[in-house]
């Protein structure tokens, strides 16, 4: 597609239940990053994969998120038992080469907002 | 733990006036990028700064990048209200670890017909 698309783009969920966000990327990038930013803060890098292999999974806060890419396209990021401090906008981007640099930028989703009650 | 500080927190300014934003860190980075994000959207890129002391123009957006490539600023001149938006800047590391971005908590910037 032209952009990078994101689903749910809004999900409320009551603590203890589990979400799956969606993530489609720009066809053809090779990357896929899961960036979370809370209220008034900037984006917190979560996880990066290149094509299916997942080759960061350092930031994601605990065992209960868990991300994949089994076909090296879409993407999932699957938070169980969701408890309120989850509560942030899930961001996806992709990029066409393994890394940033001027010539190889990154494309942010719009993002899904993750509201937990 | 945010690595990038940036200052103003909050900017609301008249339409027309000119300003600065900084961002600032005790690491080096590799390269430097500011993105501008509206209410609802993912963050657009703006520029990407490489090189200690480079000076990038985008029409009324001047960007530079500190010598030691461990600070940089954001130069609006004549601002106007499409301008209003959050400013993240954001530092990539040299190394094997170069693909992940560090962001600032940003500038929130308001212009003011």
């Amino acid at each position: 597609g032209a952009g990078v698309s994101q689903s749910p783009r809004y999900k409320v969920a009551k603590r203890g239940q589990d979400v799956a966000l969606r993530c489609d990327p720009i066809s053809g990038h090779v990357s896929l990053f899961w960036y979370q930013q809370a209220l008034g803060q900037g984006p917190e890098f979560l996880t990066y994969f290149q094509n299916e292999a997942q080759l960061d999974k350092s930031g994601l806060p605990s065992d209960r998120f868990f991300a994949e890419r089994p076909e090296g396209s879409v993407s999932t990021l699957k938070i169980q038992r969701t408890q309120q401090e989850d509560s942030a906008v899930y961001l996806c981007a992709s990029t066409r080469g393994p890394y940033l640099s001027g010539a190889n930028v990154l494309t942010f989703g719009a993002g899904s907002r993750l509201t937990v009650l | 733990t945010q690595l990038l500080e940036q200052s103003p927190q909050f900017l609301s300014i008249q339409e027309g006036e000119n300003l600065t934003v900084y961002c600032n860190s005790s690491s080096v980075f590799s390269s430097l990028q500011w993105y501008r994000q509206e209410p609802g959207e993912g963050p657009v890129l703006l520029v990407t700064v490489v090189t200690g002391g480079e000076v990038k123009k985008l029409k009324r957006l001047t960007f530079q990048f500190g010598d030691a490539r461990k600070d940089s600023s954001l130069h609006i001149t004549a601002a106007q209200p499409g301008d209003t938006g959050l400013y993240l800047c954001a530092g990539a590391r040299s190394g094997g670890s170069n693909y992940k971005l560090t962001f600032g908590k940003g500038t929130l910037l308001t212009v003011n017909p």
